[in-house]
């Protein structure tokens, strides 16, 4: 079946610096990809949609500077922090819809990031 | 968007059956009902999807009645693995709409 990776699965980065995490159809093209964030026992929350070869639309109170999307490819999305802080450190999750196989949307496994 | 309504938590033994009902009374025409299962540190996982009537797969049932304005997730059997978070979304098939979560259902398996 359809698989969404994301890498890396966790990672820590100093305060100030800046992070990349990917997001990859494995086998199935996604001209949309959706980027989430999850605190500890809370639910998901959208903070933008890519979109392959476009602007990324971010949702309202997610700054477009601070996280920057690129969706270059129909496979790969990118999510960067960018001047990471500790209120950054989150569960961060992607998800793809293969529209060959309705509208079953598939879920990466997530990453952690710790800003320290 | 439909909006979702879950209960925020459920307890249950195991090899009891569990239903988790979620109340859309908002749902289009052209919504479909899914449910997502979320363990701690991972990504949701699909599990059942649904227009009307009654879907079953190997691991849940779901029951959808004529006004759709609700939906019942069943688990037969639980054990101590369903502990998780079950989320149910409302969506439109075939089309790249976001998908807003509501808080979804924590469900809590005993021995």
């Amino acid at each position: 079946g359809a698989v969404v990776s994301q890498h890396p699965s966790w990672v820590i980065c100093k305060s100030g610096t800046s992070v990349k995490i990917e997001c990859r159809s494995l086998d199935f093209q996604a001209t949309t990809m959706f980027w989430y964030r999850q605190f500890p026992k809370q639910s998901l929350m959208l903070m933008a949609t890519s979109n392959e070869g476009s602007k990324a639309t971010y949702e309202q109170g997610v700054e477009k500077d601070k996280f920057l999307i690129n969706h270059a490819s129909l496979t790969l999305s990118t999510l960067t922090v960018t001047s990471a802080h500790p209120e950054d450190s989150s569960f961060y999750i992607c998800s793809a819809s293969d529209l060959t196989q309705g509208n079953t949307i598939y879920f990466g496994e997530g990453s952690w990031l710790t800003v320290v | 968007l439909a909006k979702t309504t879950q209960p925020i938590s459920m307890d249950s033994y195991e090899g009891q059956e569990v239903n988790i009902t979620c109340s859309h009374n908002n749902i289009a025409t052209n919504d479909y009902i899914t449910w997502y299962q979320q363990f701690p540190s991972q990504g949701p996982r699909f599990i059942i999807q649904g227009y009307k009537t009654k879907v079953t797969n190997e691991v849940a049932s779901l029951f959808i009645p004529a006004d759709r304005k609700s939906s019942t997730l069943s688990l037969p059997r639980v054990s101590l693995s369903d502990t998780a978070v079950y989320y149910c979304l409302v969506g439109v098939r075939n089309r790249d709409d976001k998908i807003i979560f509501g808080k979804g259902t924590r469900l809590h398996i005993l021995p």
